[in-house]
């Protein structure tokens, strides 16, 4: 079935400890999304790639930055986490062909900070 | 300022009752919007989507409503089910692309 897999389900790293999420699709989507989503609150859009172009939202902090080195695969980096980044962050993907922007959303990565 | 808002925030049921979730917004313009089901723990799962012209779209139990007029919309959930207990999530999108997000309502169907 094409989806979208994120790794690991679950991360747990130290404050300060740099760490990296892992995103990878099978719908051949040339879009494709991080959100953060903290407890009980909407998704919240950090940045998001429309092919190799990179879109960052203008209050997504420095200390988040992303990599998609190819079609199928995105990653995200976070330099030197905080405790406030304990989230679960969110990987969608969607095509530009699509006129409804339809996103579908990964299970997502738990993240926490020690 | 582009917002949707929805009520109630947590909505506790027994099993096998009808509930209805609301969701007002002041997106404009609109292009289309969409109801989605998160589990605990999973990442988002549309269940129904409708543009402007659209007044009702059915999912199985689901059914979502839409009033452009007065810029409402509900969902509708029948004969509920326990794996019906989730965060239920309006989400409108302007003709610009970029979702909105409503905070959510949890619902919990108890036996």
């Amino acid at each position: 079935d094409a989806m979208v897999i994120q790794n690991p389900r679950y991360q747990v790293t130290q404050f300060g400890k740099p760490v990296t999420l892992s995103c990878s699709q099978t719908l051949n989507h040339n879009v494709m999304y991080w959100y953060q989503q903290k407890s009980s609150q909407a998704p919240k859009l950090l940045f998001h790639y429309y092919d190799k172009d990179f879109n960052n939202e203008a209050d997504t902090p420095d200390n988040f930055q992303s990599r998609r080195p190819n079609t199928s695969f995105c990653f995200l980096d976070i330099r030197s986490p905080g405790l406030g980044d304990a989230a679960m962050y969110l990987c969608a993907t969607s095509t530009s062909g699509n006129r409804w922007n339809e996103q579908f959303f990964g299970p997502g990565t738990r993240l926490t900070v020690l | 300022k582009n917002q949707v808002e929805q009520s109630p925030q947590s909505l506790i049921i027994l099993e096998g009752k009808n509930c209805t979730l609301q969701c007002n917004y002041t997106v404009s313009p609109f292009s289309n919007l969409r109801w989605y089901k998160q589990d605990t723990g999973r990442g988002p799962v549309s269940l129904t989507i409708m543009t402007f012209s659209e007044n009702t779209k059915s999912n199985g139990r689901y059914t979502a409503t839409l009033d452009a007029d007065t810029k409402q919309s509900s969902l509708h959930i029948t004969a509920s089910q326990l794996s019906d207990s989730a965060s239920y999530i309006c989400v409108v999108i302007p003709s610009t692309g970029k979702l909105i997000f409503g905070q959510g309502t949890t619902l919990q169907v108890k036996p």
